[in-house]
């Protein structure tokens, strides 16, 4: 089976242009997760979906931060306009059940300039 | 609260030593669950194991084991004979109902296996 499937990997951008992260879950995981990564601040949960429906999105820094997922097998977070201080490695991460493992995708780095 | 220390910032030790990373967590809910997972230098997260609190039974796999003591609340990992490849920064974490099950990570301790 494929794991979690993330893309860009790498995503270079402006300061104020949009982006947007992609992740596919793994098929049959009902809980999705979309965590960031930074030196300063170690691993954060941005939100978190359960059957495609957001349960907790209290992470999710500001109004510039918005997460979807549409259907089953695909979720995007988007940032608009982005920041320098938004550079990070964003993480897309499934599992079967909120209290088993997660498993996370290879992560999209993001740089803003 | 909640909440994971993992103390040892930066361990080094050299290649076929056996190394053990601490692992101490906090929580006064009854049923919880723990994980190790492991980010080489590639970046990925990679999990390693779970376990609930109910089964305090000791894990081997391979060159890796994990010691569950509820009494000192500590989830230590032992590597043994560690190689190279064995490098990464390990994350312990601690899953339980107050926290939603959100995973609550420890800071990651930072492992060097030199040749």
């Amino acid at each position: 089976d494929a794991g979690v499937i993330q893309s860009p990997r790498h995503e270079v951008t402006e300061m104020g242009q949009e982006v947007t992260l992609r992740c596919k879950p793994i098929s049959g995981h009902d809980y999705l997760f979309w965590y960031r990564q930074t030196m300063m601040r170690g691993l954060e949960l941005l939100i978190y979906f359960n059957n495609n429906v957001p349960i907790d999105d209290s992470g999710m820094p500001e109004d510039r931060f918005s997460a979807k997922m549409p259907n089953a097998s695909f979720s995007t977070l988007k940032i608009q306009p982005s920041e320098p201080r938004d550079s990070a490695v964003y993480f897309c991460a499934s599992s079967r059940l909120i209290s088993y493992e997660q498993y996370f995708g290879p992560g999209t780095r993001l740089t803003v300039t | 609260a909640q909440k994971v220390t993992q103390a040892q910032t930066e361990i080094s030790v050299v290649e076929k030593e056996d190394v053990t990373l601490d692992c101490v967590y906090e929580t006064r809910d009854t049923t919880y669950y723990l994980f190790w997972y492991k980010q080489p230098p590639s970046g990925e997260l990679v999990f390693l194991i779970r376990r609930n609190s109910f089964d305090e039974q000791n894990e081997i796999s391979g060159r890796y084991s994990w010691n569950f003591q509820k009494s000192t609340s500590s989830f230590n990992f032992t590597i043994t004979a560690s190689q190279v490849v064995d490098s990464a920064v390990y994350f312990c974490a601690l899953s339980a109902v107050r926290s939603n099950y959100q995973l609550i990570w420890g800071a990651g301790t930072k492992l060097i296996i030199k040749p």
